[in-house]
């Protein structure tokens, strides 16, 4: 059964720092990998997906990659800001249907 | 184009009483998903549909929980009766289709506490 896990659970780093987010799965027949953020109270709001045959994505100051061999990925945020403050959660999709989650990362920047 | 909406937003109810989740998803979307998200987990699949039909409801607790999609496109989620256990947010989203090439859109979630 496929697990995905996420360290840490709770980051807070000063504003205008870079950060790293990792997660990381335990069965690597993925077929894409999503980074989503999910604000207190709101449903997810996607930021990157990544399919299985790429080994990055990047919007903004947002960059993503994917090692599937090892199982793993990485949520780079560059020049974090406030507005940054999120709980972050990765998300494989093994399947037709199902998308597994981690329990996510709570990301606090300090103005 | 609007988004997936959910109604209500929260919702406190005693045990064992029942309580229902309404969806409306992203219009032309055929395929709609309900997910458990329990505070501090993340997000688990309770139901698939695609258009009016059951895809996987493998994780949906039948002998309480129940879903529909009559019409293939609003659908509703029912807990009867509900347990402490269950309070979540319960997250409805949808797809243009079923496969790992169509993105899944979320709703903002029901937010049930069970008292």
């Amino acid at each position: 059964k496929q697990e995905v896990t996420q360290i840490p659970a709770a980051l807070s780093v000063p504003e205008g720092e870079n950060l790293v987010l990792n997660c990381s799965f335990t069965d690597s027949a993925i077929y894409n990998l999503q980074w989503f953020r999910q604000d207190p109270g709101k449903g997810l709001t996607s930021l990157l997906l990544i399919q299985s045959s790429q080994r990055e994505q990047t919007s903004g100051r947002l960059n993503a990659s994917l090692d599937k061999s090892s199982g793993r990925s990485t949520l780079y945020i560059a020049a974090s800001q406030p507005g940054d403050s999120a709980t972050y959660l990765c998300a494989v999709q093994t399947g037709a249907n199902n998308l597994f989650f981690g329990t996510g990362t709570r990301l606090t920047v300090i103005p | 184009e609007a988004g997936v909406a959910q109604s209500p937003r929260y919702k406190i109810i005693e045990k064992r009483q029942s309580v229902a989740f309404w969806c409306n998803p992203i219009s032309g979307h055929a395929t709609l998903y309900w997910y458990q998200q329990i505070l501090g987990q993340g997000p688990k699949l309770l139901i698939q549909f695609q258009n009016n039909g059951v895809v996987d409801d493998s994780q949906l607790p039948k002998d309480r929980f129940s879903a529909e999609r009559l019409k293939g496109v609003d659908s509703t989620l029912k807990i009867q009766p509900a347990k402490l256990e269950d309070s979540a947010v319960y997250l409805c989203a949808s797809s243009f289709f079923q496969g790992p090439t169509y993105e899944q859109y979320f709703g903002p979630g029901t937010r049930l506490t069970v008292t």
